[in-house]
């Protein structure tokens, strides 16, 4: 069936380092991806999406391509900030399975000054 | 005005009580859903209903039950509460288009403690 594989965390970064969270997907049909945000204590938030291969989702700095002859849509920004504490899903959706969210484990990102 | 609401945020009872949780979007989907997260942080989905009608219903046990009085609502019912029971429970809406391409909202979750 349908999954979703992310890079184990914790991912520990000094603020203003690059970020990169791996994500690799499998899935029967052509699903959408997506990456959402659990900040502390909160529910979770759309970062950024795409919906067909070579698409690029971008917002607040991160950004994430849809390959699909790697199946991947690994995360990334530039330069982080501490306010990017937060896990980090990364998620498909197919119609062939009944648009329900896949998720992968989550990656926790911790930025220090 | 908060898009995808739930109540109670946090939900303490004892083992073998039955609670509900309850979830309202205001932002005209007509497809809502229920996941669950696991202490690791894991989230799976349990249900989902398409204008009042049961879509998904994933592996869960039957003391588990939705409830859908309208597209605007959807709530959980939760039967004989068992200690694995303690969560974190998500509501989300969405509209329904094809190729799952639509985004999900998610409210802030309740977070189910069983002792």
């Amino acid at each position: 069936g349908d999954s979703v594989t992310q890079m184990e965390g914790p991912v520990t970064l000094s603020e203003e380092a690059f970020l990169t969270i791996n994500c690799t997907y499998t899935a029967t049909g052509y699903p959408s991806l997506f990456w959402y945000v659990q900040y502390p204590g909160e529910g979770l938030q759309l970062l950024l999406k795409a919906t067909k291969a070579d698409d690029k989702g971008s917002n607040k700095g991160f950004e994430a391509t849809y390959r699909k002859e790697t199946t991947s849509f690994h995360l990334e920004k530039g330069s982080v900030q501490v306010s990017d504490s937060a896990v980090y899903f990364c998620a498909l959706s197919d119609w062939y399975n009944t648009d329900k969210l896949i998720f992968g484990t989550g990656t926790r990102l911790q930025v220090f000054p | 005005d908060t898009a995808v609401s739930q109540t109670p945020k946090y939900l303490v009872t004892q083992m073998g009580n039955d609670k509900s949780i309850k979830c309202e979007q205001n932002l005209g989907h007509d497809t809502m859903y229920w996941y669950k997260q696991d202490s690791k942080k894991f989230l799976k989905i349990m249900f989902s209903y398409n204008n009042k009608e049961l879509i998904i219903n994933e592996t869960v046990p039957n003391r588990f039950s939705p409830k859908s009085p309208d597209k605007a609502h959807l709530n959980l019912h939760i039967n004989s509460l068992e200690l694995g029971d303690s969560a974190v429970y998500f509501c989300a809406s969405s509209h329904t288009t094809s190729g799952g391409r639509d985004t999900q909202y998610f409210g802030p979750g309740t977070r189910l403690t069983v002792l």
